[in-house]
């Protein structure tokens, strides 16, 4: 069965911290890794991963996806209390040749405090 | 539209009722799907449209639950004879085709008393 877990569940920080959330996954048919930030309700898009060993970056935060080992790390740096948020892990599998699933992890609560 | 917009925003019903929870799409995106998000948890996929079509009704709990999109763009989830254990989050989200990103709604957040 297809699943996401990440890692931790929940994280409390100071601002300036910097924090590193996990993600590993077992899918069939591996198409890509998603990051979203979720505040409140509707999840951001941050990152598409689709390559090994290629950093994604946007400010203080960056990813890296390891397709060997079959896990993704987000890094955040001098976390702000604006950072507060769920972080959602996501993998895309190929189902059809018109159709990719996407499947949820857990999420990690990150919250960040002056 | 700008975005994914969703109907109501938050809606409160008694064990038994029906519901109704709109989405509607971005214009022009033909893939559109609608996730449960228990509190703690992350999105649970229910079902996935390619047009008219419900293309994948796999994560559909069980026959209490209904999709429609009848034209193709707004989408309707139907929830028949509500329980405690439904009340969570409903999130749409839309996409151009079914392997390009999607962009979520607010979401409807169903509290069954």
């Amino acid at each position: 069965e297809d699943k996401v877990v990440q890692s931790p569940l929940s994280l409390v920080v100071h601002e300036g911290d910097t924090v590193t959330l996990n993600c590993s996954y077992e899918v069939t048919n591996f198409r890509s890794l998603l990051w979203y930030k979720q505040e409140k309700k509707a999840p951001t898009f941050l990152f598409m991963l689709t390559s090994s060993g290629i950093e994604k970056k946007s400010g203080r935060l960056s990813s890296i996806l390891d397709k060997k080992e079959l896990f993704s790390i987000l890094n955040i740096t001098a976390t702000q209390t604006g950072d507060s948020a769920v972080y959602l892990c996501a993998v895309e599998a190929r189902v059809e040749t018109s159709y990719d699933k996407v499947i949820f992890g857990p999420g990690t609560s990150l919250s960040v405090i002056p | 539209g700008a975005g994914v917009s969703q109907t109501p925003s938050n809606k409160v019903t008694e064990k038994g009722k029906y519901v109704e929870l709109r989405c509607d799409p971005i214009s022009g995106h033909t893939a559109l799907y609608w996730y449960r998000q228990s509190l703690g948890q992350g999105p649970e996929f229910l079902i996935y449209f390619q047009g008219t079509g419900a293309a994948d009704d796999s994560g559909l709990p069980n026959d209490r639950f209904f999709a429609v999109r009848p034209e193709g763009s707004v989408s309707t989830l139907k929830i028949q004879r509500t329980e405690r254990g439904d009340s969570a989050v409903y999130l749409c989200a839309s996409s151009w085709t079914g392997n390009t990103e999607a962009f979520f709604g607010q979401g409807t957040r169903l509290t069954v008393v």
